[in-house]
Parts: structure tokens; C-alpha cells; sequence
């Protein structure tokens, strides 16, 4: 089955504590996103790749990093968490023959104390 | 930067009712693609449009491209529960598709 997965799906942590949120997707594709939802303000994209080795910046990037060492993972590191990054994240992916449908992982809500 | 607009922010109609979500960019926009988040959930993709004027339909909901590419719009026509949900437009913020910017999304409520 096509899929995009997140871990954890849930994360309650203290501010200073570096966390990663995993994706993986299963299916070959070569683009991959990072957004998170917060109230009022729709989904902000936060870093993408567009290929392995190759990432850029979203709307808002500050306070996060990603890495793509494979094609299939795409993790999300909190180098120190802090209150105002407490929000719903959403990994997704993307093949460029598939006319840009983006399929998105299931969400992992993050809670910074 | 490139900004989308979506109007209204909740909506509540009577089940059977219509139901209508309106997207407005702040540029000219390659495509525009739609997706829908049951409560819960996460986005799932909708449709893309490409051209300008373009309308495309999917049973009972129908999307219009709008003949300057800066907005857009969801109908739906003889609501149902099944529709409940968030519905978000997305487009592009440059010549790629790389950069994707989402509206602020329409919730949709249904009152059976």
C-alpha cells in the first residue's frame, strides 16, 4: 500500500530537548515536504527536497532542520524545541510524473511544555 | 510574499444545502490544486487546475480556475455528511511546484 509515515504520531516534550520526527514513504518519490498546521493559518511549509542531498527553504524554517540522506526518509529535527513550535506537522511526498498530487503522511502532533 | 485568501473561514449549511469556498491569490498562479482534511485527518489531494477558465467537476463538486489564474473556487452541490471537513487551495509560490502555498482552508460543517 502507498503510504507516508510518520513517527511518532504523538510527542508531549519540554523546551531544550532535541527531538526528530521521522517520515518515510514507499513510494520512489523524489520530492518530499515538511508543513505544519496551526489554527487560522492553514499549512505552512516549512523545508522541502526536491531530490536526496538536495533540501531548501519554505515559508518558515526557523528552529527546524531536515536532512535527506535516502529517498525514502525525510526527518524533521528540533534542535531545541520551544513553546511556539507546538503544532500538528505534516510530512508529504511526491513523484513528478504524478502531476502534482501530493500525498501526506497521517500528522504528528507536537507539544512543547 | 505570495499570499491565498480563503472565504469564508467556517461555513455551516443545512444538509442538501450548497456549499461554496473561495480562493484568491495575491499573484498569478501556474495551477491550483485543492485538498480536503476530514476532522482528524490529514490533507488528502482533490484536483488540479491548470488553464485559465478551466472547470472541472467531481460528482457533485465542481472547481473553477479563474480567467486571471489568481482565484479559484469549490462548490458543492446538495451537501452531504460525508462532506464535512476542511477544505484548503493550494498553488504554487514560484514558476516551480516546489514552494507550495495553502490558503487558510474553509471548514465545513453539515447540520443533518
Amino acid at each position: 500500500e502507498a503510504q507516508v509515515t510518520q513517527n511518532p504520531r504523538y510527542l508531549i516534550t519540554v523546551t531544550g530537548k532535541k527531538l526528530t520526527v521521522t517520515c518515510s514513504q514507499n513510494m520512489n518519490h523524489e520530492y518530499m515536504s515538511w508543513y505544519r498546521q496551526d489554527p487560522g493559518l492553514g499549512l505552512r511549509q516549512i523545508y522541502y527536497s526536491m531530490n536526496v542531498e538536495v533540501t531548501d527553504k519554505g515559508d518558515v524554517p526557523e528552529g527546524y532542520k531536515v536532512s535527506r540522506k535516502e529517498k525514502r526518509n525525510f526527518p524533521l529535527i528540533l534542535e531545541s524545541p520551544s513553546p511556539n513550535q507546538t503544532s500538528l506537522y505534516f510530512c508529504a511526498s511526491r513523484g513528478w510524473t504524478e502531476k502534482n498530487i501530493q500525498y501526506f503522511g497521517a500528522g504528528t502532533r507536537l507539544s512543547v511544555l | 510574499g505570495q499570499q491565498v485568501m480563503q472565504i469564508p473561514q467556517y461555513q455551516h449549511v443545512q444538509e442538501g444545502e450548497d456549499f461554496t469556498t473561495y480562493c484568491n491569490s495575491s499573484t498569478t498562479l501556474s495551477n491550483i490544486q485543492w485538498y480536503k482534511q476530514r476532522p482528524g485527518g490529514h490533507p488528502v489531494f482533490l484536483i488540479q487546475l491548470v488553464k485559465s477558465g478551466e472547470v472541472k467537476k467531481q460528482k457533485r463538486l465542481t472547481f473553477q480556475f479563474g480567467e486571471a489564474k489568481k482565484n479559484s473556487s469549490l462548490h458543492i452541490t446538495a451537501t452531504q455528511t460525508t462532506d464535512v471537513g476542511t477544505y484548503f487551495c493550494a498553488g504554487p509560490a514560484g514558476f516551480g511546484n516546489e514552494k507550495l502555498t495553502f490558503g487558510t482552508g474553509t471548514r465545513l460543517t453539515i447540520i443533518p
